[in-house]
């Protein structure tokens, strides 16, 4: 299996457009989550979808971000407008959540890496 | 609110030495996860401990997890250089609907020759 398929690995924009960060996730994983990471705050978790269902939004800063997942093969992620403060590293993991869910790993992809200017 | 707090933030040390990082979580759970990032990459797997007293070991490292205690460890012995990363604990919250993991803040792991 490829892993978890993100594009575009890197993204550079200038505040106020419009971002469209896409992830494929393994191809037979049920949920997939999408996290942001800088320094000043790690690894956040922004959104979780279930069998393609979102389960658990909190995470989403403000309303300029939104998430979807049309199916079992694609999410994205949608900054609207964008601003500095959004620069990071925004990852998309899936996992497989099946009867017995001992384990539960989530398998992150690259990353994209964006920057607004 | 889950909180996993991770100890040290960084860490330098001589290859040949062990150490060991700590990770502690201010709620029940009984599934934790460890991570490996390397700088500028994607997180790694590298052990899942399902329930206390749970011990896993791959090469130089071994992750303990004491759910009493709320407390996991990753013990290094004798490091070597390729061990440099920033290795990162996950909790997983009992009981909640989904694998929704809340990370530490990572501890970044730095060997020299």
């Amino acid at each position: 299996d490829a892993g978890v398929i993100q594009s575009p690995r890197h993204e550079v924009t200038e505040m106020g457009q419009e971002v469209t960060l896409r992830c494929k996730p393994i191809s037979g994983h049920n949920s997939l989550f999408w996290y942001r990471q800088t320094m000043m705050r790690g690894l956040e978790l922004l959104i979780y979808f279930n069998n393609n269902v979102p389960i658990d939004d909190s995470g989403m800063p403000e309303d300029r971000f939104s998430a979807k997942m049309p199916n079992a093969s694609f999410s994205t992620l949608k900054i609207q407008p964008s601003e500095p403060r959004d620069s990071a590293v925004y990852f998309c993991a899936s996992s497989f959540r099946g009867l017995d869910s001992a384990k539960n790993i989530q398998y992150f992809g690259a990353g994209t890496r964006l920057s607004v200017l | 609110e889950l909180k996993v707090e991770q100890n040290p933030l960084f860490l330098s040390m001589q290859e040949g030495k062990n150490y060991t990082i700590y990770c502690n979580y201010s709620t029940t759970s009984d599934r934790l996860y460890w991570y490996r990032q390397d700088p500028g990459k994607s997180l790694e797997s590298l052990f899942v401990l399902l329930s206390n007293g749970a011990v896993k070991q791959e090469g130089r490292l071994m992750a303990s997890l004491d759910t009493k205690a709320r407390l996991s460890t990753l013990h290094i012995t004798a490091a070597v250089h390729d061990l440099s990363a920033t290795y990162f604990c996950a909790v997983d919250m009992a009981n909640n609907a989904g694998n929704m993991l809340t990370f530490g803040g990572g501890t970044r792991l730095m060997v020299k020759p």
